[in-house]
Order: C-alpha cells, then structure tokens, then sequence
C-alpha cells in the first residue's frame, strides 16, 4: 500500500544550527512533491514545490532535495531561529491520478534560542 | 489580496446532529478543495469542486457533501454526525486545481459530542 512517513517525534535544534526534516514514501510514482508549513489552529502555508526530474530546489534559507531512487525527500532550513518552530508537512502528487496531493502527518520542529 | 476564509471558526455539535461549513477562495480562484485534519490520520482530501461541479472525491462517506457556488464560494455539509467526525476541517483554493499549489484557510475546528 502507499505510504509517506515523515517522523513522528518533535526534532528539537539550537538557534542558528541546520534543521532537516525527512519524508520518505513508499508505492508512489511522484509527479512532485511539496513542503508545508502548519502552526497550531491555522491552516498549512505552503513553501516549495520540487518536480520529479528535479534534485534540489532553494528558497531563501530552505532547501528541499529529492531523490526518487531511495523515495526520500529532505527539507533543510539552515541558520534556523525560533520563529521557524511549527509543524512541517509534505505532499506527493502522482502522475497518471489525479495529482491531488497526499499529505504526510508532519513533524514538529521546535527551535530553541 | 485576501486569504482563503472559512466560517464558523468553532463548532460545537452532538452526535445524529449535521453541520454547514463555508468557505471563501481568493478572489480569482475558482479550484476549491475540502480536507479533514485529525491527529490520527493526519490531513485527508474530501472532495474538489471548480466551476460548480464535483472534480475529485476523497475516500469519505455520503454522509459528506459539497457544493459550490458561481462565484466559487464553497460550502461542505456533514450529516448524520459522530463522535469521529470531530476534526480540524481545512479549506484551499487554487487559481485551476488543485495539483497547482494550494493555498489554505484557518479551518473550521468542529467538535461532536
């Protein structure tokens, strides 16, 4: 069956260091993949957007890459501060469907000053 | 441009009871999908709708439904309420669809008892 993890256990960082956050999925031919952004009681912001013939796509201090041959997506955010502590989400669309995304269940990134 | 926008933001209901939520797409966007948000099973696509008319639907039950207007306001209806139904239910708009990025409301937090 499909599956898209993500890590289930808050990751907890010092302020200024590197976060990387991991979505691996399994049975899914992805078209691309998003990252998301969600604090609590709001709804996710969107951040990134990276294809399937696409290796690494950067925005600002976020970087996502993508490898289809181990079906893992990493989502770093370097010089991170506390403001960037939220829960994070990614979503694989398939070609051949649909393409409406499938959402991981997130994981939550707490940056400590 | 205003953001997506969803009424009400709370809601409490018990059970056998039903429930109209609404939504608000950016002006321009006429792609409106509907998604339930439970710690459990994580974010979950209900349906689509674009130009008045149902394009994708999730795995729920009848019990929820949708429509949307002419002028791309959205309303989903959940009849029949259980105890399960109780979830976090976002709303996102898009300009076409929804495989282009997806922009979301602050969701409606309904509780059933």
């Amino acid at each position: 069956s499909q599956k898209i993890e993500q890590n289930s256990e808050a990751l907890n960082i010092q302020e200024g260091k590197t976060a990387t956050l991991t979505c691996n999925y399994t049975n899914y031919s992805p078209a691309y993949l998003q990252w998301y952004r969600q604090d609590p009681g709001r709804g996710p912001v969107f951040l990134l957007l990276i294809r399937e013939n696409e290796k690494e796509k950067r925005k600002e201090r976020l970087k996502v890459t993508f490898d289809t041959t181990l079906k893992q997506s990493l989502f770093h955010i370097t010089a991170s501060q506390p403001a960037d502590s939220a829960t994070y989400l990614c979503a694989l669309s398939t070609s051949g469907g649909s393409y409406i995304p499938t959402f991981g269940r997130g994981t939550s990134l707490i940056v400590h000053p | 441009k205003a953001g997506v926008t969803q009424t009400p933001r709370y809601l409490i209901k018990t059970r056998g009871q039903q429930v109209t939520l609404s939504c608000s797409p950016i002006s321009g966007h006429r792609s409106v999908s509907w998604y339930q948000q439970t710690p459990g099973q994580g974010l979950q696509f209900l349906f689509e709708y674009f130009s008045e008319t149902q394009r994708n639907k999730g795995n729920f039950p009848g019990r929820f439904s949708g429509r949307q207007f002419s002028n791309s306001r959205s309303e989903m209806n959940v009849s029949t309420l259980e105890l399960g139904d109780s979830a976090l239910y976002l709303c996102a708009s898009s300009r076409t669809s929804a495989q282009e990025t997806q922009y979301f409301g602050p969701g409606t937090r309904l509780l059933v008892l």
